[in-house]
This record gives C-alpha cells, structure tokens and sequence, in this order.
C-alpha cells in the first residue's frame, strides 16, 4: 500500500519569503501526484498535479512542484508568498493499477503568511 | 455552476446510534468518491462509486456502507457509531473514474459522536 508524508506540520513565513513544503511517498509502481490546498473555511481544492511528461509542474496562483522519481518526492514551491496563501497544504498519490480512483493523502501542512 | 453539495453540514450523534450523510456530485459528474478527515490528519479514502457500482473500497469496518443513485448522488452510511467516528467526511466527485479527471470536493459534514 502507498503512504505519504508531509514533512513540516506548520511552516510560518513572512510575506514575499519563499516557500517549499516537502513531499515523499512510498510505492514502487507508476504513480499520479497531487497538491490540494484548503484555505480557511473552504473546501479542497486542486493546486496542481503530475501524471507523466515534463516533472516540473505549474498550477495556479504561481505555485509549482517538481517530480523527483529517485528520491519518491513532489516538493511544492512558491518564489514569494502572499498573505493569502495562509493555508492547510496537502500533498497525494494515486497509485496505477489499484483498481479505484483513490488518492492517499498526507497529514498536510499548514502554512501561516504573516504580512 | 454548484459545486459539490453535502448535507448536512454538521451533525451530532450517541455512540450506537445511525447515520446517513448526503452528497450532489457536480452536475455531469459520475464518480462519487467518500473520504473520512480526523483533525490533524489528510483525508482517508472510504468509497468510490462509479455508475452506481462500487469501484473502490478502503480500510474501514462493515458498518461503513454507501451507494450511488441513478441520478449520481450519494449517500453514506454509518451504523453502531463510535466515539473514533468523530471527523469531517467528505465528498468529492470527478467526471470519470480515472485519476485524469481530477477530484472536486465539497465542504464536508463535520460528524461529532458523543
């Protein structure tokens, strides 16, 4: 079975600071990776995703997370954070060949953005 | 266009009793996908329906139960409830079954089992 870990819990950074949250997972077939992001009082939303090609990937709002298949990682960055990216960051696999559709999520990282 | 709609947005329950928890998928949208969030942690897949089949289960007990209606929405179902029940579960939709068609979540329903 796939896991994911998330390795900072809570990540505090002053506006314009830049910003990388780790991601590592255990599997040893093809995978799909995500980042979903839930700001305060909404709902998850997708960041970006990786499904094959190019590991360096851009999602919205300036983010990107770049694939690194030796090392099993989808590390999230941002060159300079904004007060609005004050948020709950979660990092997930879907594993080929599992038979479903179903997405195995880290613990998260909550990030606080002080202006 | 509505997002993911789950009703109802909190609820609480007596450890033994039963609970049904509602979820819309994005009109058009076919997979219906259930996930359980206990504070502190990354969502836990539960379910995945697809056209009204089961398509995917997860490491929960038998009193975990869930189907989908021909008009694709969802329900899930909790029997014997325990105090562990207690989290956000959430629902989330896709076009297709298939990890290319991404996920969309709704606001969850916060369970607390006292």
């Amino acid at each position: 079975a796939q896991s994911v870990s998330q390795h900072n819990h809570h990540v505090i950074l002053s506006e314009a600071a830049s910003l990388e949250l780790g991601c590592n997972y255990s599997y040893g077939g093809t995978v799909n990776l995500f980042w979903y992001v839930q700001y305060p009082g909404q709902h998850l939303q997708l960041l970006l995703k990786y499904f094959s090609g190019d590991p360096l990937v851009k999602g919205i709002k300036g983010f990107e997370a770049e694939f690194i298949k030796s090392k099993f990682s989808f590390n999230l960055r941002k060159p300079s954070v904004q007060w609005s990216d004050t948020a709950e960051y979660f990092c997930a696999v879907n594993a080929w060949g599992a038979g479903s559709y179903q997405l195995t999520f880290g613990k998260g990282t909550k990030l606080s953005v002080i202006p | 266009d509505a997002g993911v709609t789950q009703s109802p947005t909190h609820l609480i329950k007596t450890r033994g009793q039963q609970v049904t928890l509602r979820c819309s998928p994005i009109s058009g949208h076919k997979s219906v996908s259930w996930y359980q969030q206990v504070l502190g942690q990354g969502p836990q897949f539960i379910f995945q329906y697809y056209e009204k089949e089961e398509r995917g289960r997860g490491n929960f007990p038998d009193r975990f139960s869930a189907r989908q209606f021909p008009n694709y929405s969802s329900e899930l179902n909790v029997n014997a409830l325990l105090l562990g029940d207690s989290a956000l579960y959430l629902c989330a939709s896709s076009h297709e079954t298939g990890a290319n068609s991404p996920l969309h979540f709704g606001n969850g329903t916060r369970l607390t089992v006292t």
